[in-house]
């Protein structure tokens, strides 16, 4: 079984511009979540969606935003890049969202 | 605010001997947690859970214990092996998502 994809595995973007990563989760996960990882700061929650709803929001300007699709792939979308956003993005799939979360491998993001 | 650290950043362990790897927790309501493994360039990768009706779960040479009282977790890795090496991070999942510490990095020597 196909664990989580996430795309691209890299990108770099200047400030200003937005950002838009995917996440594919495993077959039959309805729910997915994002984070952001950062030598600073470690891994942060972002949001969590669940049948194409959010149902879980961290702490993020509203800058970060996500959608999820009835296949229950998602995106997420930076907009306004701040050089502050280089992180690496995860994301996490699980069938509910209230048993063991899978990660991707990442996106590595580089605002320059 | 309630949170979910480690109490150590690094811990280095020769090949062979069995590693201990520690995470104090502050929400009490709390009732599921998860043990993951991060090495360089990859995503976590979860290793182990154990849900807060139980004190310990064992897996493959990985066993998680619970301990309540003092919200307290740690995991325990039998013969530690070079691959072990890698950053180890304990989350807590609550209302808002998973909770994750800093992280233990863990440096196994031959």
């Amino acid at each position: 079984k196909a664990g989580v994809t996430q795309t691209p595995r890299y990108l770099i973007k200047t400030r200003g511009q937005q950002v838009t990563l995917s996440c594919s989760p495993i077959s039959g996960h309805r729910s997915v979540s994002w984070y952001q990882q950062t030598p600073g700061q470690g891994l942060q929650f972002l949001f969590e969606y669940f049948s194409e709803t959010q149902r879980n929001k961290g702490n993020f300007p509203g800058r970060f935003s996500g959608r999820q699709f009835s296949n229950s792939r998602s995106e997420m979308n930076v907009s306004t890049l701040e050089l502050g956003d280089s992180a690496l993005y995860l994301c996490a799939s699980s069938t509910d969202g209230n048993t063991e979360a899978f990660f991707g491998q990442g996106t590595r993001l580089t605002v320059v | 605010g309630e949170s979910v650290g480690l109490h150590l950043p690094t811990l280095s362990v020769q090949e062979g001997d069995n590693s201990i790897i520690n995470c104090a927790y502050s929400n009490s309501a709390s009732d599921y947690f998860i043990w993951y493994k991060q090495e360089s360039g990859k995503g976590p990768q979860f290793i182990i859970d154990i849900r807060s009706n139980m004190d310990k779960r064992q897996g493959q040479r990985v066993t998680v214990l619970l301990n309540k009282t003092v919200k307290h977790l740690s995991l325990q890795i039998a013969a530690t092996q070079p691959g072990d090496s890698a950053v180890y991070f304990c989350a807590e999942r609550g209302p808002a998502g998973l909770s994750f510490g800093a992280g233990t990095t863990v440096t196994v020597r031959a």
